[in-house]
C-alpha cells in the first residue's frame, strides 16, 4: 500500500528565512501528490498537486514543491516564511494503479519565529 | 461557492451510544471522502462515496458506516462508540471520480466520548 514519511515532527525556521517540509513516498505505480495545511481547529485547505509534467510545482500562498522521482521525494519549499504560515503541513500520496486511495503523512508542525 | 460544511461541530457522547455525523459537499462535487483525525494516529482514510455507493473503504470495524444520498449529502453513522472513537472527523468532497483532482475539506466534527 502507498505511504508517506514526514521525517520531521516540528520544523523552526526564523521569519523571512527559507522554509521547507521534507516528505517522502512509497507508491507501485506513478504517484499523485498533495500538499495539505491545517491551521488550529480547521480542516485541511489545499496547497499544490504534482500528477505530471513539470518537477516544480508552485502552489498557493507562496509555497511550491519539486518532484523527485529517483529520491521518491516532494518536499515543500518557501523562499521567505511569514509568522503567518505557522500551522500543521501535511503531505499525501493516492496511489491510482492500487486502491485510489489517499494516505496522509503524520503532518509537520511548522512554527516561524518572529 | 460555498465550501464544504460539516454539522455539528462539536459532539459528546457516552460509550456504547451511537452517534451520525453529517456533510454537505461543494456544489457539483459528487465524490465524499470521511477521515478520521487524533493525535496518534493522525489521519485515516474512512471511506468514499461516489454517486451513491460506497467506492473505497479504510481498514475501520464494521462499528463504523456511512451513505450518500442523491444530492451528493453524505453521513457516517458510528455505532457502540468506544473512549477511543474521540476524533475529529473530516470529510472532504472532489470533482467527478478523478484520482488528481484535489480534495476540499470540511472543518470537522470534533467527537468526545466519555
Amino acid at each position: 500500500a502507498q505511504s508517506v514519511a514526514q521525517p520531521e515532527d516540528q520544523v523552526n525556521v526564523a521569519e523571512g528565512n527559507p522554509l521547507t517540509v521534507k516528505c517522502t513516498y512509497s507508491v507501485s505505480g506513478n504517484p499523485y501528490l498533495f500538499w495539505y495545511v491545517q491551521y488550529p481547529n480547521r480542516g485541511l485547505q489545499f496547497l499544490l498537486k504534482y500528477i505530471t509534467g513539470d518537477n516544480l510545482v508552485k502552489g498557493s500562498y507562496g509555497f511550491e514543491a519539486e518532484f523527485n522521482k529517483s529520491q521518491t521525494s516532494f518536499h515543500l519549499k518557501k523562499p521567505s516564511a511569514l509568522v503567518s504560515d505557522s500551522a500543521l503541513y501535511f503531505c499525501a500520496v493516492r496511489d491510482i494503479a492500487v486502491n485510489n486511495r489517499l494516505a496522509f503523512g503524520k503532518g509537520n508542525q511548522v512554527v516561524v519565529i518572529p | 461557492k460555498a465550501g464544504v460544511t460539516q454539522t455539528p461541530r462539536y459532539l459528546i457522547k457516552t460509550r456504547g451510544q451511537q452517534v451520525t455525523l453529517s456533510c454537505s459537499p461543494i456544489s457539483g462535487h459528487r465524490s465524499v471522502s470521511w477521515y478520521q483525525q487524533t493525535p496518534g494516529q493522525g489521519l485515516q482514510f474512512l471511506f468514499e462515496y461516489f454517486s451513491e455507493t460506497q467506492r473505497n473503504k479504510g481498514n475501520f470495524p464494521g462499528r463504523f458506516s456511512g451513505r450518500q444520498f442523491s444530492n451528493s449529502r453524505s453521513e457516517m453513522n458510528v455505532s457502540t462508540l468506544e473512549l477511543g472513537d474521540s476524533a475529529l472527523y473530516l470529510c472532504a468532497s472532489s470533482l467527478v471520480g478523478q484520482s488528481g483532482n484535489e480534495q476540499f475539506f470540511g472543518p470537522g466534527t470534533r467527537l468526545t466520548v466519555l
